[in-house]
């Protein structure tokens, strides 16, 4: 079993909708939680970063973790075009190494006009 | 603005060729990764740096090097390119595990 799954998509929606990405995960200890947006060739950059449970808003992106369920979602509210990326989210379980560092595969998320 | 640079973007090489990918950082972080991306397999580790001079494996070290000499630049090194490593590398650095990590553009390896 991955230490982290996550839907690859495609995922396709009409502008203005709203958009739930998520992942699960295994390991009990992971405490950091993070989203990535990467656009087509280019490199990933952090969008919202998260500690233990609870939501974290900035604008139109709200990250949710559930520790209980191991279970952590990135909504996108009034989805545009320009939100069409792929969308990686990763998590650690502490500070002390870039091992600790894991990734889910990605969802590539697409927004119609 | 912090910034991220690798030496190429695109990268077309033979099988059996040395490769170098380079990495520049001037945010004066402390660490710096390599990464791979490949279709269904996400980002996965390939070495990093905590220090110049200093590296430790990731979870796919096999088949590359790394050289760290100023705390500035991080080199991977294809001591000899195969197929199976066409993929998008991806340079990255942070001051903490818990701090932003920036990435470079990438760099698309083929290897014919």
């Amino acid at each position: 079993q991955k230490e982290v799954e996550q839907d690859p998509g495609p995922l396709s929606v009409p502008e203005g909708a709203i958009v739930s990405l998520n992942c699960t995960y295994s390991n009990s200890a992971f405490q950091y939680f993070m989203w990535y947006r990467q656009y087509s060739r280019k490199g990933p950059e952090l969008l919202m970063y998260t500690y233990s449970s609870g939501n974290k808003e900035d604008g139109r992106f709200t990250a949710q973790v559930d520790k209980s369920s191991k279970y952590i979602s990135l909504f996108i509210r009034d989805s545009q075009p320009s939100d069409s990326a792929t969308y990686l989210c990763a998590m650690s379980v502490d500070q002390t190494g870039a091992n600790n560092l894991f990734f889910g595969t990605g969802t590539r998320l697409t927004v119609i006009p | 603005d912090v910034k991220v640079t690798q030496s190429s973007r695109y990268l077309v090489k033979r099988t059996g060729e040395k490769v170098f990918l380079e990495c520049v950082q001037d945010m004066d972080h402390e660490n710096m990764f390599w990464y791979r991306q490949d279709p269904g397999l996400g980002l996965r580790l390939i070495y990093f740096s905590y220090d110049v001079k200093m590296k430790e494996k990731g979870d796919i070290p096999e088949g590359y090097s790394v050289s760290r000499e100023k705390k500035e630049r991080f080199s991977l090194i294809l001591e000899s390119a195969s197929t199976n490593q066409t993929s998008m590398y991806l340079c990255a650095s942070s001051s903490g595990i818990t701090d932003t990590q920036y990435f470079g553009p990438g760099t698309r390896l083929t290897v014919l």
